[in-house]
């Protein structure tokens, strides 16, 4: 069974540009986490969905930074315009259907902002 | 105070020796606990849950749970520099919201 897939694994971009990252998760995991991690630090959560729904974004800064999940499936992140402060790994994660909360975590996507 | 406090460490045990990880959490409506082991530049994966109060063995790892104190820990018995990673303490509220501590580096020496 293949796992979350995320692409880019890397982008650099110049600050003010915009960068988008993209997530399929395991087959039949309706909940999709974006995850943000800095070196040294643990994942801080950005969004979680619950099939198309976002049910908590509380922690997107939303001046910049936009998700969506059509159908319920791919989930794309958008940064829009990117900041020096946003190099970062950002980490797509998913889980099944249960009340377990194990998370599955994609290889990430590196983003360097020059 | 930080919702998920970790030692940073680097951590440093011989290899065969018991390495033993802590973690306190401030939120006491955390009912699943979780332990992630990261490799350096590599993505998070779950070696452990926790649910219930006490200890939790599955192979050479245990995890231990004390909700009153609000404490859980991983227990890693004949470490083997395989074992060298940042471990990552998860525990996930009633609102299904998983937070995260800041991890740590444990280092197996041969």
């Amino acid at each position: 069974e293949a796992g979350v897939v995320q692409s880019p694994r890397y982008k650099i971009i110049e600050k003010k540009q915009p960068v988008a990252f993209w997530c399929n998760p395991i087959s039949g995991h309706n909940t999709l986490y974006w995850y943000l991690q800095n070196l040294g630090q643990g994942p801080e959560l950005l969004i979680r969905y619950e099939n198309e729904e976002a049910v908590d974004d509380s922690q997107l800064p939303k001046d910049r930074f936009s998700a969506e999940r059509l159908k319920g499936v791919d989930s794309t992140l958008k940064i829009q315009p990117a900041e020096l402060g946003d190099s970062a790994v950002y980490l797509c994660a998913t889980s099944d259907n249960g009340d377990t909360g194990e998370l599955f975590f994609g290889e990430g996507s590196r983003l360097t902002v020059l | 105070q930080k919702e998920v406090e970790q030692n940073s460490g680097p951590l440093s045990v011989p290899e065969g020796a018991i390495a033993s990880l802590n973690c306190t959490y401030s939120d006491r409506g955390s009912q699943s606990f979780f332990w992630y082991r990261q490799y350096s530049g590599k993505s998070p994966e779950l070696i452990m849950s926790i649910y219930s109060n006490g200890d939790k063995e599955d192979g050479r790892f245990t995890a231990q749970l004390n909700k009153a104190s609000q404490y859980v820990s991983l227990l890693i018995r004949d470490s083997q520099p395989s074992d060298s990673a940042t471990y990552l303490c998860a525990p996930r509220n009633g609102g299904f919201k998983t937070i995260f501590g800041a991890g740590t580096r444990l280092f197996v020496k041969a």
